[in-house]
């Protein structure tokens, strides 16, 4: 079983409805990130999250909420989905005892808004 | 802004060739530099990770060229093999950010046989 599990894995939606993309991890990490990847842009970070407690707005939050429901768990929603937010979502973790902490990644979740 | 620049953005090397990615950055703050590399269908996945006070860091065929006066760094890849066809991304970490990085564009690479 994967690591970190991201559910669904793929979405069609339409405009206006409410979205929610779920992470989920064994690896006993506290620090959590949701990034966008969209083609020629890269990975944008989204949210952040050191700890249950903890959230912070990455570089491109607008238009998106997060929730940290439990260590393991981290939440990314979309109110409002509107058609610019299609892409291919990553929920990331890392280990907080390493100062140079490597990101491992989940395998994504594909959102698509008409 | 895009805060650490890519190129190229697609890559095309033969069997046994050296596949060379370049990376460019203006924030004189970071002071971590991993390359992630992600397969079609995957999460991106470390590769390799280079600190600043170094000018060089390899492992295996993969090797990190660092320029800390350019403000430039670059992944090779020698003796390329089809097994190595993915999107490589560069990245830098802000130092006092933990593990949040700015990523650049990402590069596909195709290594034909």
């Amino acid at each position: 079983d994967a690591d970190v599990t991201q559910t669904p894995r793929n979405r069609i939606t339409k405009t206006g409805k409410r979205i929610m993309l779920e992470c989920s991890q064994t690896k006993g990490h506290d620090r959590m990130y949701w990034y966008r990847q969209d083609p020629g842009l890269g990975l944008r970070l989204i949210y952040y999250s050191f700890d249950v407690k903890d959230i912070n707005k990455g570089e491109i939050s607008d238009g998106y909420s997060v929730s940290r429901q439990a260590q393991a768990k981290f939440s990314l929603s979309l109110e409002s989905a509107i058609p610019n937010q299609t892409a291919l979502y990553f929920c990331a973790t890392s280990d907080q005892t390493r100062e140079f902490g490597e990101l491992f990644f989940g395998e994504g979740s594909r959102l698509t808004v008409l | 802004q895009q805060q650490v620049k890519q190129s190229p953005q697609s890559l095309i090397v033969q069997k046994g060739g050296i596949s060379i990615i370049n990376c460019a950055y203006e924030n004189t703050a970071f002071d971590y530099f991993p390359w992630y590399q992600q397969f079609p269908g995957k999460g991106p996945a470390l590769l390799i990770a280079i600190r600043p006070d170094v000018s060089e860091k390899k492992e295996g065929r993969f090797t990190i060229s660092f320029n800390k006066s350019a403000k430039q760094f670059s992944l090779h890849i020698m003796d390329s093999q089809p097994g190595d066809s993915a999107t490589y991304f560069c990245a830098a970490r802000q130092r006092g950010t933990a593990s949040k990085l700015t990523f650049g564009t990402g590069t596909r690479l195709q290594v034909t046989l």
